[in-house]
């Protein structure tokens, strides 16, 4: 089974909705990343988790928070975002940071 | 840095015709290479990899991908494309200090019946 899943599958939200992006795996990964994707272009990283703890953040701006509850799941809560953070936002996972990574089918955001 | 390119936005190809998706790598080291397919509205599906072994790496969907380290180059490629195969496909390579990775900017495969 390698299936990340990812809840909502749409989102509209304004300016000043608070939302969360919910992403989940079982398959005993280790590692698992939020990846931003603009039509057309390769996803962009913002963070990633290992074991639970931030590892890496790419100055990804604070109204973007992620969140580790346990090793299975993973939330990227929205807060004041602008109409230029729409955007297909990924999720992955991998058995170690490093290793392959396999995809959720996203989350299409829409701020207005 | 470790970066890939990938030369062409778009492929056309004729279905039953072999296909073609070109990757270019520059790394220090030895290189991870990876290929992954989006369909529209999709996230992104692992297709095959290539770390070490074979310079011919099988994988998913009747894909291969020849790693060629004289020429730098890691082409995805396929005897016989189908219509179904029409999507986004992006190379990739793992960056060694960091394990990102870094993705090319992508290459639209269509496929005409």
């Amino acid at each position: 089974d390698t299936e990340v899943t990812q809840t909502p599958k749409h989102l509209v939200m304004g300016m000043t909705n608070k939302k969360s992006l919910k992403c989940e795996q079982h398959m005993g990964h280790r590692a698992m990343y939020w990846y931003k994707q603009k039509a057309k272009k390769p996803p962009e990283l913002m963070f990633v988790y290992s074991y639970e703890k931030l590892s890496i953040n790419e100055s990804v701006p604070s109204r973007f928070s992620p969140e580790c509850p346990n090793s299975s799941l993973l939330n990227l809560h929205l807060h004041a975002l602008q109409p230029e953070d729409s955007a297909l936002y990924l999720c992955a996972s991998s058995q170690d940071q490093g290793e392959t990574q396999y995809f959720g089918p996203g989350t299409r955001l829409l701020v207005l | 840095a470790q970066s890939v390119a990938q030369p062409e936005d778009q492929v056309n190809v004729a279905e039953g015709n072999p296909l073609t998706v070109k990757c270019t790598y520059s790394v220090s080291g030895n290189p991870y290479l990876f290929w992954y397919v989006q369909y529209p509205n999709r996230g992104l599906q692992f297709l095959l990899k290539y770390i070490t072994g074979d310079n011919l790496v099988k994988g998913s969907y009747g894909f291969e991908a020849e790693f060629n380290k004289s020429q730098t180059s890691f082409h995805l490629k396929k005897p016989s494309a189908l219509v179904s195969d029409s999507a986004l496909y992006f190379c990739a390579v793992r960056q060694h200090n960091t394990d990102k990775l870094i993705f090319g900017t992508g290459t639209r495969l269509q496929v005409f019946p």
